[in-house]
């Protein structure tokens, strides 16, 4: 089972909406709305900020959203905070194979 | 409050075991699947195992698929993962996560903070 694919790097300044793609196959993005993801600074466990899609978990800011098209996942980050530089990861239940799997992870730069 | 605390990492030479624990609690244990998550130090996260809630389900990753059994004791809010033949690649810190859903979907809404693995001669 291959790891989702997310781009290396993105940035944004204070106050802009960035966006993060994941790319995976109809096995896993495609095959249902089990589309996490996770936020992670240094030196700290992960933290999830986004499930099912485009559900967030009780008490997270409203800046963060998802949505899924296809084999694709996105995350939206708006008003972009210096506190949101961080890494982020996605991750999807897979119909085949490993029942988990997770993109390699984009590190986000607030310049 | 959900805590959720690793033991068992250390320092072991390739080709040997050790086993992880993962202490739960502030949660209802045997509602939720649980997971084994890694990251090799400066990479990325990689799943390395899960567990549905009466263990009816499992499910490992490629990489370890014959190596490493993940288990539960729901009586003593427990998880375990027993790693065999460990390689030098098997390197990282491993966390222990609480699935949001007692099926394996890998939204984990709590996690522990890890516990590091070191492989080498």
């Amino acid at each position: 089972q291959s790891a989702l694919t997310q781009s290396a790097s993105v940035s944004g300044s204070p106050g802009q909406s960035i966006t993060i793609f994941c790319t995976g196959t109809s096995s896993d993005i495609g095959s249902s709305n089990l589309v996490s993801w996770f936020q992670q600074h240094p030196g700290k466990a992960p933290k999830l900020i986004i499930y099912e899609g485009n559900k967030r978990p009780s008490g997270l800011s409203n800046r963060f959203s998802g949505s899924t098209s296809d084999n694709t996942a996105s995350l939206t980050i708006s008003g972009l905070q210096a506190e949101d530089e961080a890494d982020y990861y996605c991750c999807s239940y897979a119909r085949s194979g490993a029942f988990v799997i997770f993109g390699g992870g984009t590190k986000l730069t607030v310049l | 409050e959900v805590q959720l605390v690793e033991s068992g990492g250390g320092f072991v030479h390739p080709g040997r075991s050790l086993r992880l624990s993962c202490a739960a609690s502030g949660f209802t244990f045997d509602d939720s699947a649980m997971h084994w998550v890694r990251q090799a130090p400066g990479k990325g996260l990689e799943w390395v195992s899960g567990i549905s809630w009466n263990s009816g389900s499992i499910g490992y990753a490629d990489s370890v698929k014959g190596r490493f059994t993940i288990s539960r004791d729901n009586a003593k809010n427990s998880l375990y993962l027993q790693m065999n033949s460990l390689r030098a690649e098997d390197t990282a810190f491993y966390y222990c996560a609480k699935d949001m859903q007692f099926i394996l979907t890998g939204a984990f809404d709590r996690w522990g903070q890890g516990t590091l693995v070191t492989v080498s001669s």
